[in-house]
């Protein structure tokens, strides 16, 4: 079974400060890791893949097997950034997602 | 719009009745897949197919629901007899085949049963 855990649901920080939006997974194979994020009256989509190690609108992920880890970070927070934030995992063909984070960006 | 349709964006319908929602997918995309939200949760598994052929159902698509894809292209998924607890958002997403690849969404079917 594959499962993905995003423990904290709301994240306020103010316009410039670090983001970090933690995420864990549980999965016996080798893990597919993704972010996606769904901005207010939008479709969800990709924000970035481990396997592509790239940063993407200043954000990061690293994979850490040993602590089976996925953690989004951002150094500065931009108003723009106020959005939900899902955690995936692909196994098995589909994709697993955590229960999100709200992320507010205060001016 | 040349991504993932869905319709209708919204429905409301009343306990009991059966309802169809429809996805486009991107055209040159064999993976379809259904997942359903609700409040508060992350979107859950329902199915998915390559071209026509449905390969795996989430235990959570009861023996109400069913999904077809009958020529390889969009997708329809019935709920019948509906019940309060259905309602949901309904997404479909679509991909191609291969590790790695990403999955595009639709804005989603919001389903209300009263």
């Amino acid at each position: 079974a594959q499962r993905v855990t995003q423990p904290e649901k709301l994240l306020s920080v103010f316009k410039g400060a670090p983001v970090e939006l933690k995420c864990n997974y549980s999965y016996s194979g080798s893990p597919e890791l993704f972010w996606y994020v769904q901005y207010s009256r939008q479709r969800l989509q990709l924000l970035l893949r481990h396997i592509s190690r790239e940063s993407i609108k200043g954000f990061t992920a690293d994979l850490n097997k040993g602590e089976t880890s996925f953690h989004l970070k951002k150094p500065f927070a931009q108003e723009e950034d106020s959005a939900m934030y899902y955690c995936a995992l692909r196994g098995n063909n589909r994709l697993a997602f955590g229960k999100g984070n709200q992320v507010v960006v205060i001016p | 719009d040349t991504g993932v349709s869905q319709n209708p964006r919204h429905k409301i319908t009343k306990r009991g009745q059966n309802v169809t929602f429809r996805c486009d997918p991107i055209s040159e995309h064999n993976r379809l897949y259904w997942y359903r939200q609700t409040l508060g949760q992350g979107p859950e598994f329902l199915t998915y197919f390559q071209n026509e052929a449905q390969l795996e159902k989430s235990r959570l698509l009861s023996d109400r629901f069913s999904a077809e894809r009958p020529k390889g292209s969009f997708s329809t998924l019935e709920i019948q007899r509906t019940e309060q607890g259905d309602s949901a958002m309904y997404l479909c997403a679509s991909s191609l085949q291969g590790s790695a690849t990403e999955a595009f969404f639709g804005q989603g079917t919001r389903l209300t049963v009263v």
